[in-house]
């Protein structure tokens, strides 16, 4: 079975405080990507980073970094100084390779000043 | 990156009518195009896949007669809601793909149905 699980469905945080989303997936895929999407209450998907499965490396983009541990099934995602502007929905999705994109619960982020 | 709009926005029924939402690649061919819905604070699901000129594939669960889907064009995929009710009410996306193999996928802005 192919599945997407964030456990968190609710995290509250004052701002500049850093904050880590977890995202663990399932899947006997061989080939696959890992995407973070951002849904602001607007309700458009903001696409934030795919990553495919054959790059462990972690990436950092401003006050957003990921960690890809392939070895765990997870990709979990890290804001850094979080500002009010971060509070969102985000979704943890994976694509297969049938070419489906499965989406985690999402894990609904408030950042209060 | 690619750019994917959805028509209308929003929209407002009444029972037992039908409605139409349009999802277009503004600057791409789109091969595949997805259909997902998603109710107040849930996740997106799958409806349905659409692959311009055939049929599209349903997800279990979906009635294929009552969400209609048609990919006409390499631009245009239409999602018909018929006789909608108001359990219908929910925030439908469409997302389009314009390689089988790159895992590039663009959302459009999603489109709010209420039924009355």
């Amino acid at each position: 079975a192919q599945k997407v699980t964030q456990a968190q469905t609710e995290i509250s945080v004052v701002e500049k405080e850093d904050v880590t989303l977890d995202c663990v997936y399932e899947t006997r895929d061989t080939t696959y990507y890992l995407f973070w999407y951002k849904q602001p209450p607007s309700g458009e998907l903001v696409f934030l980073i795919r990553r495919n499965s054959f790059d462990e490396q972690n990436e950092i983009s401003g006050r957003y970094s990921w960690n890809f541990q392939k070895s765990t099934s997870s990709f979990n995602f890290t804001i850094t100084a979080s500002q009010v502007v971060d509070s969102a929905v985000y979704f943890c999705a994976l694509l297969n390779q049938g070419g489906k994109l499965i989406f985690g619960q999402g894990t609904e982020l408030s950042v209060k000043p | 990156g690619a750019v994917v709009s959805q028509h209308p926005s929003w929209v407002i029924c009444k029972s037992g009518t039908s409605v139409k939402i349009e999802c277009r690649s503004l600057d791409f061919q789109a091969t595949t195009m997805f259909w997902y819905r998603q109710f107040p604070k849930q996740s997106l699901m799958l409806m349905a896949t659409s692959n311009e000129g055939s049929k599209a594939t349903y997800e279990q669960g979906v009635e294929k007669d009552k969400f209609l889907i048609n990919h006409a064009s390499l631009t245009l995929s239409t999602l018909t809601v018929t006789s909608a009710h108001p359990e219908d009410s929910s925030f439908y996306i469409c997302s389009a793909r314009a390689s089988s193999n790159t895992g590039e996928l663009f959302f459009g802005e999603g489109s709010r149905l209420t039924v009355l």
